[in-house]
């Protein structure tokens, strides 16, 4: 079966500081990973996704994620952050089967201070 | 503005009544999803559906049954409301079959079931 596990549940972190929330997943199949992140009392947000081809992903705000097969690991990384950046961050995986539905991790909780 | 509409927003409810929570989608997917968030455990899934006119299990159905007559609406229905039902619902939809675009997600429906 495909899981996340999400390493951290809060990560804190002062702003224009680099920041790396880890993921690693378990998947006997092809690996379809992504990263979500939720804000405040609304739902979840695609922030990047891996599917194929380059290791190395990025969003456009700021954020990449690196899929390493060896390691079993997607870690969500940003070189400065910022007081907006602050939320949960989900980490998720495409299934085999459950009509492809993704499993999600239990989430990390990112607080940027000044 | 396209996307997901779910209501209602929140709800108290007594335990033993019958409760619908509604989801409509604009974007003609194809796929839709039904999740449950609790604090620690992440995002679980329900039920999804693949297309119109088809429906299936998730990893936490049990309590809880759903319907795709259309495209557009995915009723999530309770039965008879238990306290450990509690929790915010997520609907989502993909334009994928295969889950690979990522979701689109609702601003969830928080119940609280007394």
């Amino acid at each position: 079966a495909q899981s996340v596990t999400q390493l951290d549940s809060q990560v804190p972190v002062f702003e224009e500081a680099p920041v790396e929330l880890r993921c690693n997943y378990s998947s006997s199949v092809s690996v379809y990973l992504f990263w979500y992140v939720q804000y405040p009392n609304q739902g979840l947000q695609l922030l990047l996704k891996y599917l194929s081809g380059s290791t190395l992903v990025e969003s456009i705000n700021g954020f990449e994620a690196e899929f390493n097969k060896s390691q079993t690991s997607f870690h969500l990384r940003k070189p400065s952050v910022h007081i907006s950046d602050t939320a949960e961050y989900f980490c998720a995986v495409r299934r085999s089967n459950s009509g492809y539905a993704l499993n999600f991790g239990k989430g990390t909780s990112l607080l940027v201070t000044p | 503005i396209a996307g997901i509409t779910q209501a209602p927003t929140s709800q108290i409810l007594a335990a033993g009544r019958r409760m619908t929570l509604r989801c409509t989608q604009d974007m003609r997917h194809n796929a839709m999803y039904w999740y449950r968030q609790d604090l620690g455990l992440g995002l679980r899934l329900i039920h999804y559906s693949n297309t119109a006119g088809t429906t299936g299990k998730g990893e936490v159905p049990d309590g809880y049954s759903v319907s795709r007559a259309n495209t557009d609406d995915f009723p999530l229905t309770l039965a008879s409301a238990v306290p450990s039902q509690t929790s915010v619902y997520f609907c989502a939809s993909s334009d994928s079959p295969t889950g690979n675009y990522g979701y689109t997600f609702g601003s969830g429906t928080r119940l609280t079931v007394v």
